[in-house]
């Protein structure tokens, strides 16, 4: 059981908007950044998201993250077959004084 | 390039011990945070440690803690997890990450290719 919840699946057609979300508590995404991954199939994850809504260089602007009280969205617009693949929030946790990270959502591409 | 090498996977049995380490480059390693997660065979990523840029601070999920430490050597730019008491559930591909300058955040922007470790009698 994740301390982070994101729904196991979503799915969307080629140009389709998704979003995928993440809910988590007071202490991780109520009081910290959320940041999200995106795991190719037989890849290391790679940073999609940080500090909630901002892109690294080299990320398509159809990313977008926000965030608001203790949940998180992901959003996919323009969705291409590319974007098939595993999708994962982040967050730290003061609590556990540790990150701690979401179930993963596997984004199929129909 | 930032690159990062882990090392140091493989067989062990059930209670055994076993060290990792991780290779980094292309940055100033002494400036960041870094971290350890893992991936169990079919499964999403756990978080299982982190430490300061300096050393001096070191942090660990519940599940790890006790049986596994992590340290790094600045001279040499490199990244350690020793893990003991080594279970079946450990058994996973374990990658290291660069954090940011400070700990109390998961942004990790630089992965390694991972290195598994698989525990089995």
């Amino acid at each position: 059981q994740s301390v982070l919840t994101q729904p196991p699946s979503a799915s969307g057609t080629p140009g389709q908007r998704v979003t995928i979300s993440c809910s988590g508590s007071s202490s991780n995404i109520g009081s910290n950044t959320v940041n999200w991954y995106q795991q190719l199939p037989g890849t290391a994850p790679k940073l999609l998201i940080y500090s909630n809504n901002q892109r690294p260089s080299g990320v398509p602007d159809r990313f977008s993250g926000s965030k608001s009280g203790t949940s998180a969205s992901l959003a996919i617009s323009g969705l291409q077959s590319e974007d098939e693949a595993d999708y994962y929030c982040a967050a730290w946790d003061d609590s556990l004084n540790v990150g701690v990270f979401g179930g993963g959502t596997k984004l199929t591409v129909l | 390039e930032v690159q990062l090498v882990e090392s140091g996977g493989g067989l062990v049995q059930p209670g055994g011990s076993l060290r990792l380490s991780c290779a980094a480059s292309g940055f100033t390693f002494s400036s960041y945070a870094m971290h350890w997660v893992r991936q169990a065979p079919g499964k999403g990523l756990e978080y299982v440690s982190a430490i300061s840029s300096n050393g001096g601070s070191t942090y660990y999920a519940n599940s790890v803690k006790g049986r596994f430490t992590i340290s790094r050597d600045n001279s040499k730019n490199t990244l350690y997890l020793q893990m003991g008491s080594l279970r079946a559930e450990d058994m996973a591909v374990y990658y290291c990450a660069r954090g940011a300058s400070t700990t109390g955040t998961t942004r990790l922007d630089y992965w390694g290719q991972g290195t598994l470790v698989t525990v089995s009698s």
